[in-house]
């Protein structure tokens, strides 16, 4: 069965600090790794990852995938209050069906 | 430009009674999708529908149906709902199966 790991479940940090947040995976047929965002209603996308060791960047946020360790990083840098919300890591396992989601890392900014 | 469009946004159901979640895309997208989220558990697919005139199960099936009645259009129908129905539920769409587009969501209470 696959299953995506996200860890921490929470956490609580103050405006200006850097955030790293983890997903580890073991799925039978890698394709994509995805980062979603979720605020109060619908995920949006941030990042598709399928190459180990490539970074992507947007703004402050940035992430990065190591398919040997089987796993992914999500970087804010200097954090803002609107960075609060639930991060989603999804793995595709090759197919429309074959996406497995973790249960997100609750994020907190405070002023 | 509109995206991913789901109605209703809110409902309250008793045991037995029958609704239909109706969600339209307007990015011309071949895939859609709708998911499931509970506390702890992330999101669950349901059904998804590969491309205009396809469907199949997902991972939680049991008590729904759908019908992709267009490229466009995709609904989802409770025919008896049930307590363990009581959920947020999201339709996505995408292009080739990977990056989704999420609408903004529908809280159903089952009472």
């Amino acid at each position: 069965e696959d299953k995506v790991v996200q860890s921490p479940l929470s956490l609580v940090v103050h405006e200006g600090d850097t955030v790293t947040l983890n997903c580890s995976y073991e799925v039978t047929n890698f394709r994509s790794l995805l980062w979603y965002k979720q605020e109060k209603k619908a995920p949006t996308f941030l990042f598709m990852l399928t190459s180990s060791g490539i970074e992507k960047k947007s703004g402050r946020l940035s992430s990065i995938l190591d398919k040997k360790e089987l796993f992914s990083i999500l970087n804010i840098t200097a954090t803002q209050t609107g960075d609060s919300a639930v991060y989603l890591c999804a793995v595709n396992s090759g197919g429309y069906q074959k996406v497995t989601f973790g249960t997100g890392t609750k994020l907190q900014v405070i002023p | 430009n509109a995206g991913v469009t789901q109605t209703p946004k809110f409902q309250v159901l008793k045991t037995g009674q029958s609704m239909t979640l109706q969600c339209a895309q307007d990015m011309n997208h071949n895939s859609m999708y709708w998911y499931r989220q509970d506390p702890g558990m992330g999101l669950r697919l349901i059904y998804y529908s590969a491309s205009e005139g396809t469907t199949d199960k997902g991972e939680v099936p049991n008590g729904y149906n759908v019908s992709r009645l267009n490229k466009r259009e995709f609904s989802l129908r409770l025919e008896s709902a049930a307590p363990s129905q009581t959920s947020v539920y999201f339709c996505a769409s995408s292009a080739q199966g990977d990056g989704y587009t999420f609408g903004s969501g529908t809280r159903l209470t089952v009472v």
